[in-house]
Parts: structure tokens; C-alpha cells; sequence
């Protein structure tokens, strides 16, 4: 069974602050990994899809990187701003025909001005 | 606007009853993935339709159920309704080549009183 872990489980930061999450998974049988961002009140955003190891993706502030030999992602965001506060969400698709995400719990950030 | 669309946006029924969830996918998206939320869970996977196909099966009870028309749009059925089905379901779809992500519609919130 895939079990996907996120921690933490929430954040507060201040405005400027830089901050990461950590996204945990079974190794064996991985075959991608994805960051979505899920603002209250509305429907959660892709921001990154992983495949290999040593993966490192980057959307203005914010930049993902993947091990796959460990079992991990990281997720960063550079100078925090009040807009980025949101739940990040961490899904991994195992091997397979299908494309089946299976959810972590997430990471509650709060930003505060 | 991720592209998906959900209908309706809230769904307020008594325990007993059976209710219809609808989902239209993104243009060209031929896979459609339903997914429920409730409180204190992280998404869980329901179930993954392919162009009119079941492709894959998660933690999906046998009083729900689902399928795919021929125009790509998909119905979740949940029936015998209980309180602890009341939720937040999101249907989500992608491409075939997946390198996006799944994009998520805005959810139907469900209360069972």
C-alpha cells in the first residue's frame, strides 16, 4: 500500500521568510510525484510533476526537488508572501496502467504580513 | 479556471437518499478521476474512468458507484446516503501523457443531515 506523509503539518511564517515541506514515500514502485496548491475556497492547482531522481523544478518563488532512491520531495518557497498561504498537497503515482494519485494530508502554510 | 466543471456546487440531502454528482473534464482530457474528502482526511481516491472505461479502483464503497458517456462527462452516484458520507468530492482530469497533472474542478460539497 502507498502510504504518502507530509510534515509538517502546518506552518506560520512571517511575510520575507523562506520555508520548506517535506513530502515522504514508499521508494519501490514509484513513478511520479506531484505538488499541488489548494487555496481555501477552491480546487487544487498543479504546480509540479517529478519523474526522475535528482528532478529540480521551479515556478518563481517557489522550487521542488526529488529523490526517488530516498524516498522524498522538498518543496521550497523563497520570501514568502500573504498570497502563498494555502494547503500544499503532495500525490504520488505508483507503477502501472493507471494514472492513480495517492494523497498526503498536506501542509497548511500560513503567511502573515 | 482549471477547465473542469462541477455540478451542483452544494448538494444537501437527508441519510437514505441517493444523489448524482456530475463532472464535465477538460477539453480533451479522456481521463476522469473522482475523489473524496472529508474532515480531517487528506483526498482519498475513488475511482479513475478512461474514455468510457473503468480504469482504476480506489477506497470506493459498493453503495457508490460511477461511469463515463460517451462525451467524456462523468456522474458519481452515491446511494443509501449516511452521515459520514458528507464531503467535499472533487473530480479531476488529464491527458494522456499525464505530464501536467490532473486538474481539479471546484468540488460539490454533500451534507447528509
Amino acid at each position: 500500500i502507498l502510504n504518502v506523509e507530509q510534515s509538517p503539518q502546518s506552518l506560520h511564517v512571517q511575510e520575507g521568510d523562506s520555508t520548506n515541506f517535506t513530502c515522504s514515500f514508499p521508494s519501490s514502485n514509484f513513478y511520479a510525484l506531484h505538488w499541488y496548491r489548494w487555496e481555501t475556497a477552491k480546487s487544487p492547482e498543479a504546480l509540479f510533476v517529478m519523474t526522475l531522481n535528482g528532478d529540480e523544478k521551479k515556478k518563481g518563488r517557489i522550487s521542488a526537488t526529488l529523490n526517488t532512491k530516498e524516498g522524498y520531495s522538498y518543496l521550497y518557497i523563497k520570501g514568502s508572501q500573504p498570497e502563498d498561504s494555502a494547503t500544499y498537497l503532495c500525490a504520488v503515482r505508483g507503477g502501472g496502467a493507471t494514472n492513480k494519485l495517492i494523497f498526503g494530508t498536506g501542509t497548511l502554510l500560513a503567511v502573515q504580513p | 479556471d482549471s477547465g473542469v466543471t462541477q455540478t451542483p456546487k452544494h448538494l444537501i440531502t437527508a441519510t437514505g437518499q441517493r444523489v448524482t454528482l456530475r463532472c464535465s473534464p477538460r477539453s480533451g482530457d479522456l481521463s476522469v478521476y473522482w475523489y473524496q474528502q472529508s474532515l480531517d482526511q487528506g483526498l482519498q481516491f475513488l475511482i479513475q474512468y478512461y474514455n468510457g472505461e473503468e480504469r482504476a479502483k480506489g477506497n470506493i464503497l459498493e453503495r457508490f458507484s460511477a461511469q463515463q458517456f460517451p462525451d467524456l462527462h462523468s456522474e458519481l452516484n452515491l446511494s443509501s446516503l449516511e452521515l459520514g458520507d458528507s464531503a467535499l468530492y472533487f473530480c479531476a482530469s488529464s491527458s494522456s501523457r499525464d505530464s501536467l497533472g490532473q486538474f481539479f474542478g471546484p468540488g460539490t460539497r454533500l451534507t447528509v443531515l
